[in-house]
C-alpha cells in the first residue's frame, strides 16, 4: 500500500457515544501502534501490536479504550462513553519489525468529544 | 520513567539562515533516537533515525547528532526554507523497542 491509512479523518461525538477509529497499516508491517496527541503536543503511547498479539497496552487511560488486530493487518481502536478529555488526535504508525526500523504514521483520526 | 525536553518550542527565522533544535532525554540507555517532522493536520515523517552507536546521520540539509552520555540530540537544518516550517519531534524508545517517548516539539517557522 502508498501509506498507513486512517478512517475517519475527523469524528464529532456526543459524550457518552461509542467510536471506532480505523488504522490500515502498511502492507507486510509486524508492528502497529496507536498514539493520542493532544492540540500542541508530542504523541502519547497507548497500545501495540506484533501481528494480531497486542503485547502492550500500559498507554490505554482507562478500561474505555479497546484496541484489536484480529487478523495481524488493520486495527480498530475503540473508545466507550466517550468524554470531553478524549477529545484529541488518535494516530496509527506501523513498521517492519519494534527495534529499529522508522515508524510510518497515518495522518489520524482527529476526535471532538462535545 | 523517560522524559523528553525540545528547546525552544517554537522558533521562527528568516529564510537561508543555518538553524539548531534540541533535544535532551533523561534516560540515557537508548538505543536509537529518531528525529520526525509533523505538518499541520498531518502525521508524523520520520527524517533521521541515529543508532546509539552512532554520532551523527546526515540527510540533504538536516543534520542530526547523538550524545548519549549526556543525553542530548541536536537536529541542524542548514540554509532554511520556508517548506521546512513545521513541527520537529524527537522521540526514543523504550527497551523493549515497543513504544516511543517524544518531545513536545519545536515549532518551526521560516519566513520567506
Amino acid at each position: 500500500g502508498a501509506g498507513v491509512s486512517q478512517s475517519p479523518r475527523y469524528k464529532v461525538a456526543k459524550r457518552g457515544q461509542d467510536v471506532a477509529l480505523r488504522c490500515d497499516p502498511i502492507s507486510g508491517h509486524v508492528s502497529l501502534f496507536w498514539y493520542q496527541q493532544a492540540l500542541g503536543q508530542g504523541p502519547e503511547f497507548l497500545t501495540y501490536f506484533q501481528n494480531e498479539a497486542q503485547l502492550d497496552k500500559s498507554g490505554l487511560p482507562s478500561d474505555r479504550f479497546f484496541a484489536e488486530r484480529p487478523e495481524g493487518s488493520v486495527s480498530t481502536l475503540k473508545i466507550q462513553r466517550t468524554q470531553q478529555e478524549d477529545s484529541a488526535v488518535y494516530l496509527c504508525a506501523s513498521s517492519p519489525s519494534p527495534w529499529d526500523s522508522p515508524l510510518h504514521f497515518g495522518n489520524g483520526t482527529r476526535l471532538t468529544v462535545t | 520513567k523517560q522524559e523528553v525536553t525540545q528547546i525552544p518550542a517554537a522558533l521562527s527565522v528568516p529564510e537561508g539562515e543555518n538553524l539548531v533544535l534540541n533535544c535532551s532525554f533523561t534516560d540515557s540507555a537508548i538505543y536509537n533516537l529518531q528525529w520526525f517532522r509533523q505538518d499541520p493536520g498531518k502525521g508524523l515523517t520520520s527524517l533521521l533515525l541515529i543508532q546509539s552507536s552512532q554520532r551523527e546521520q546526515t540527510s540533504g540539509r538536516l543534520n542530526a547528532s547523538l550524545d548519549k552520555s549526556s543525553g542530548r540530540s541536536t537536529l541542524y537544518i542548514a540554509a532554511s526554507q520556508p517548506g521546512d516550517s513545521a513541527t520537529y519531534l524527537c522521540a526514543v524508545p523504550n527497551n523493549a523497542g515497543n513504544m516511543l517517548t517524544f518531545g513536545g516539539g519545536t515549532r518551526l517557522m521560516v519566513k520567506p
